[in-house]
Parts: C-alpha cells; sequence; structure tokens
C-alpha cells in the first residue's frame, strides 16, 4: 500500500533532549513537509522539501532541523532550543508543482511529542 | 499575509440533519482549497481539492463551494451521521517562488449524536 508512515506515535522528552521524528513515504513524491498542530489551531508548516538535499524554513522553524537525504524520507529533529516542543506533529507529501494541476498534499498519522 | 478563518469552532447536531460549515480567507490569490478531515490523535484525510478556477466539489454526501472574489467557501454535509463527527479543518494553497504552501484555519469540530 501507498501511503506516509511516521515514527514513533507517542514520543516523551526530558527537558535539554534532541529528539527525532521519522517520516517515511513510498508515494514517489518530490515534495515534503512538516506541521506542527497545537490544541485549537490549525497546523502551522515548520519546514519543507521540494527536492532531495533542499529544504527551507516554514513559519515556525526555529529550534527545530531537518535533512533530505533520500526522497523517501524526511525527518525533522526538535532540538532543546525549541522551548514549547509538545504538541502534534504531522509530515505531509504532494507530487512536483510544475506540470501538475492536482497536487493534493496526503498526510501521515501523526507523532505526538511530550515533554517531561 | 493570508490568514484562515473557520466558523463555527465546534457544531454539535442530531442524526440526520444537513449542514454548513464555513471557511474564509484574507487574500483572493490562493491556488486551490482543500478539505480535511481529522480523527482525534489522527493524521488529515483530503476530503475534497477545489481549483481557483472551480466553483464547487462534490464527493458523495459532500458538497465544498469556493467563491474566491468574496474569500469564502463552505463545505455541506448532507444527511449526516454519527460517523461524520471529526474535525474538519479547511487550507488555502499559495503558489509563490515555486513552492506550494497550505495555510490552514483551526478546524470546526462537529458532533452528529444519534
Amino acid at each position: 500500500d501507498g501511503g506516509i508512515t511516521q515514527s514513533p506515535k507517542y514520543l516523551f522528552r526530558k527537558e535539554g533532549q534532541n529528539v527525532t521524528l521519522s517520516c517515511e513515504q513510498n508515494l514517489n513524491h518530490d515534495a515534503m513537509y512538516w506541521y506542527r498542530q497545537d490544541p485549537g489551531q490549525g497546523l502551522r508548516l515548520i519546514y519543507y522539501s521540494q527536492i532531495v538535499n533542499d529544504f527551507q524554513k516554514g513559519d515556525i522553524a526555529e529550534g527545530y532541523s531537518v535533512s533530505r537525504e533520500k526522497k523517501e524520507s524526511f525527518p525533522l529533529t526538535v532540538t532543546s532550543a525549541q522551548k514549547n516542543p509538545t504538541a502534534f506533529y504531522l509530515c505531509a507529501s504532494s507530487t512536483p508543482q510544475a506540470g501538475t494541476i492536482y497536487n493534493e498534499q496526503f498526510f501521515g498519522p501523526g507523532t505526538r511529542l511530550t515533554v517531561l | 499575509k493570508q490568514e484562515v478563518t473557520q466558523i463555527p469552532a465546534a457544531l454539535s447536531v442530531p442524526e440526520g440533519e444537513n449542514l454548513v460549515l464555513n471557511c474564509s480567507f484574507t487574500d483572493s490569490a490562493i491556488y486551490n482549497l482543500q478539505w480535511f478531515r481529522q480523527d482525534p490523535g489522527k493524521g488529515l484525510t483530503s476530503l475534497l481539492l477545489i481549483q481557483s478556477s472551480q466553483r464547487e466539489q462534490t464527493s458523495g454526501r459532500l458538497n465544498a463551494s469556493l467563491d474566491k472574489s468574496s474569500g469564502r467557501s463552505t463545505l455541506y454535509i448532507a444527511a449526516s451521521q454519527p460517523g461524520d463527527s471529526a474535525t474538519y479543518l479547511c487550507a488555502v494553497r499559495l503558489v509563490s517562488g515555486g513552492y506550494n504552501k497550505l495555510i490552514f484555519g483551526a478546524g470546526t469540530r462537529l458532533a452528529v449524536h444519534p
């Protein structure tokens, strides 16, 4: 089955630790995205990547880092510099912009991160 | 700056009712608009996508309309069922400098009771 997987489903972090959230897709999509969702708020874009070895900051990139070494994978690291990391994190992917009309984003099941 | 607002924030209806969820956006220069469903603790499932040149899209009991000039979209759910209970999110897609960015509303939390 084609889709997006995120792991782990739940993650607990102690203050001062860096943690990495995994996102893998087998949809052959070029673009991948990371969003953060807080209660009562819409999703906010953290980072996005249009192609391998390239990524751009979104609206709330401070305290986060990403890499895109493979087309299928876009891991997100939440660093100790992120002051309020407790949230629900969602990964998404989409077909490339060029040459397409229908570039719908597809989402993974999410990872809930809690800082202890 | 594009802002997306969804009204109401929460809605509780009896089974069988037809209902309308509203989404408004401040900048009409959108590429398309997408409606999603989110169950508690889960990811987003795409329901309907309307291109900026379209007026509406339909899928089963769902109908979404788009009035780009007035910055509004509505999601119409016919004959609601308890299984429709979820949070519904709308998002507008901006295209600038070759990237594709979604701006989300905060969602409408729908409860359909038997």
